[in-house]
């Protein structure tokens, strides 16, 4: 398996632009996780998936945020619109239930400017 | 929001040397995890631990439990410079049909030559 798939892997954009970070889990995983990473907060939980079904959102910063999982193998995280302090590194990190370990994509760097 | 606090919050250590990280925690856990990230990239596992387990050896890693103090620490023996990266604690809690994993705040650990 390739591992998690996440892109695009950079994104720069303008303030008020829609953006949308897209990944794919590793096959046979039932739990995916949304994260965002800044060195002011840290790594943040946004929100987190079991069986596509989003279980917690509590870390979604604003209802300019929104997440999806419409299948076992695709995921979205959409900021509309964004604004600059949206700028982060966001991971994607999926796991099998049961074994508890994440497995990270590379991360997706985006700025808005 | 972050569950786990580490400390320190950089190390800088002599190759050969051992590195100590500690994690404290706030609430309830089905088990504790211990991650790396190189700069730029995403999260690696390295080790989990159970509640009901109090120790846990895998190489040159050496993570314990407190579940009564709700603290954790990761020893990395005879460290080498390849070491040097930052390692993040996340606490692993069952929660409403799904294990939320959330991480703490990192540690920097620098090993020099």
């Amino acid at each position: 398996d390739a591992g998690v798939i996440q892109s695009p892997r950079h994104e720069v954009t303008e303030m008020g632009q829609e953006v949308t970070l897209r990944c794919k889990p590793i096959s046979g995983h039932n739990s995916l996780f949304w994260y965002r990473q800044t060195m002011m907060r840290g790594l943040e939980l946004l929100i987190y998936f079991n069986n596509n079904v989003p279980i917690d959102d509590s870390g979604m910063p604003e209802d300019r945020f929104s997440a999806k999982m419409p299948n076992a193998s695709f995921s979205t995280l959409k900021i509309q619109p964004s604004e600059p302090r949206d700028s982060a590194v966001y991971f994607c990190a999926s796991s099998f239930f049961q074994e508890a370990e994440a497995f990270f994509g590379q991360g997706t760097r985006l700025t808005v400017v | 929001s972050q569950q786990g606090e580490e400390d320190p919050q950089a190390l800088s250590i002599q190759e050969g040397e051992n590195a100590t990280m500690n994690c404290s925690y706030k609430t309830s856990i089905n088990n504790l995890q211990w991650y790396r990230q190189n700069s730029g990239r995403g999260l690696v596992h390295l080790i989990l631990i159970r509640s009901n387990e109090r120790e846990k050896h895998s190489g040159r890693l050496r993570v314990t439990l407190d579940t009564s103090k709700k603290s954790s620490s990761l020893l990395i023996t005879a460290s080498r410079a390849a070491d040097t990266a930052s390692y993040f604690c996340a606490t692993d809690a069952y929660a409403g049909g799904g294990n939320k994993l959330t991480f703490g705040t990192g540690t920097q650990l620098k090993v020099e030559l």
